[in-house]
């Protein structure tokens, strides 16, 4: 799997957007972008994934650069509840199955 | 959506005997799962892959031994910790892939955590 990288922490503003960066630089063509968060001590939560195209859901947007060595979520109006660690996963996908390992990822913390 | 279960939530045994957690796929089937650990301000850890029908893949450094896992059904999967013992006190996570069209999305369970005393 590419190594990604991403920032320990970041705070934004209640109601104003998070933007959440992830290099991954090794990344190779059939490698999917996957994001992920976990609320502290619950089951981490699927946010949306991508290949190459930006994606948008009712959660997040997810901009992907045309490189694709790097990548945005985007949270359009933070608010309290989003406070979580984010993680970004590139992982490949071949029509089974596959494990998703988590770094360190990136505790964003939304304040009043 | 897909909802996958754990069961109990929480659990507290003494030194030495063993516990299982239970992990169910509500409304969906599931060939495999993935059960992760997790540790006080760490990552996830991947621990296994189970697989219904086989044995189960063991990330390296895990005790098969120690760590059983059992996948009965396409909707069941468990996780016994044998003698358990406070250093396997930890937060115990399932995931099941929801089978999204040309890729894999993880459905996540609650997670359960295990205190050894």
């Amino acid at each position: 799997d590419a190594k990604t990288t991403q920032p320990p922490s970041m705070d934004c503003a209640e109601g104003r957007a998070a933007n959440l960066p992830c290099n991954h630089s090794t990344i190779s063509g059939n490698e999917y972008v996957y994001w992920y968060r976990q609320i502290h001590s619950q089951g981490p939560q699927y946010i949306i994934h991508g290949l190459k195209n930006n994606e948008t859901n009712e959660m997040a947007s997810l901009i992907i650069t045309e490189d694709r060595k790097s990548s945005t979520l985007i949270l359009p109006h933070a608010t309290l509840r989003d406070t979580a660690v984010y993680y970004c996963i590139v992982r490949f996908y071949t029509g089974t199955a596959s494990k998703l390992t988590f770094g360190t990822g990136t505790r964003l913390q939304v304040t009043l | 959506g897909a909802v996958v279960s754990q069961h109990p939530s929480w659990v507290i045994c003494k030194s030495g005997t063993s516990v299982k957690i239970e992990c169910r796929s509500l409304d969906f089937q599931a060939t495999t799962m993935f059960w992760y650990r997790q540790f006080p301000k760490q990552s996830l850890m991947l621990m296994a892959t189970s697989n219904e029908g086989s044995k189960a893949t063991y990330e390296q450094g895990v005790e098969k031994d120690k760590f059983l896992i059992n996948h009965a059904s396409l909707t069941l999967s468990t996780l016994t910790v044998t003698s358990a013992h406070p250093e396997d006190s930890s937060f115990y996570i399932c995931s099941a892939p929801q089978g999204f069209s040309g890729a894999n999305v993880l459905t996540f369970g609650a997670g359960s955590r295990l205190t050894v005393l």
